[in-house]
């Protein structure tokens, strides 16, 4: 069955990068068939659509974000991971990987709150 | 790129059906047949019910159903039980290999 497991530090200070892993497991991140990506949630409010990544590498992001932020993949630990530069109070939010198939975000993971302050 | 646009609320009566909409672009919804929607309880992560416009996936329930015309999707949840108070997104591949989601629906069940 698969699994996602987000992980990575609850608190970032403004202006510094946020990283975040997403650990998959029951899948093969080099399936052919999905892409693997990343959404988030401000608290209280509608989700946001970050980037998306095949295994080979292929990349693909929200306009709104692009600029600052990098999807990346590592096939022999079978995880993908999330890169977001000069994070802000206005980055804070929960934050959730997921597995797309079909054009549709078909798994989630449990989520993991990052809040941005000094 | 906007959100799409959803009812801030909906709410229905048990075992009656109510209908979310979504409406979006030409660049997305209009030209896509690739939306989707998602279930989320609180504090829990969203749960897609409903995938290419009308598709369910296995194990949820044939009450969800999906339709689109024009720039507009919607979703109908008929039999309405308690189960189903949650918030409800849309989501829709747009062009340049992007996707949008909608603003949410908080549905209540009275």
């Amino acid at each position: 069955q698969l699994q996602l497991q987000e992980s990575g530090p609850g608190l970032v200070k403004p202006s510094e990068t946020l990283s975040l892993t997403c650990a998959v497991s029951g899948d093969s991140i080099s399936s052919t068939s999905s892409y693997w990506g990343w959404v988030r949630q401000p608290p209280g409010k509608g989700l946001e659509w970050i980037a998306n990544i095949f295994y080979s590498g292929d990349t693909y992001y929200n306009p709104s974000l692009k600029s600052r932020v990098t999807i990346s993949v590592d096939t022999s630990k079978n995880q993908f991971f999330l890169r977001l530069n000069s994070v802000s109070a206005a980055d804070t939010a929960v934050y959730y990987c997921a597995r797309v198939q079909l054009l549709c975000f078909e798994s989630w993971g449990q989520g993991t709150l990052v809040t941005v302050s000094s | 790129q906007s959100a799409l646009t959803q009812p801030a609320s909906v709410s229905g009566s048990p075992g009656q059906s109510i209908t979310i909409s979504c409406t979006g672009t030409s660049s997305d919804i209009g030209t896509y047949n690739l939306v989707s929607w998602y279930q989320q309880h609180p504090g829990k992560a969203p749960r897609v019910v409903i995938y290419e416009i009308t598709k369910r996936p296995s194990g949820v329930s044939s009450r969800f159903s999906g339709s689109k015309s024009g720039n507009t999707a919607s979703l109908t949840i008929s039999g309405l039980q308690a189960e189903d108070e949650a918030d409800y997104f849309c989501c829709s591949y747009a062009t340049g290999d992007t996707y949008v989601f909608g603003s949410g629906t908080k549905v209540t069940v009275l």
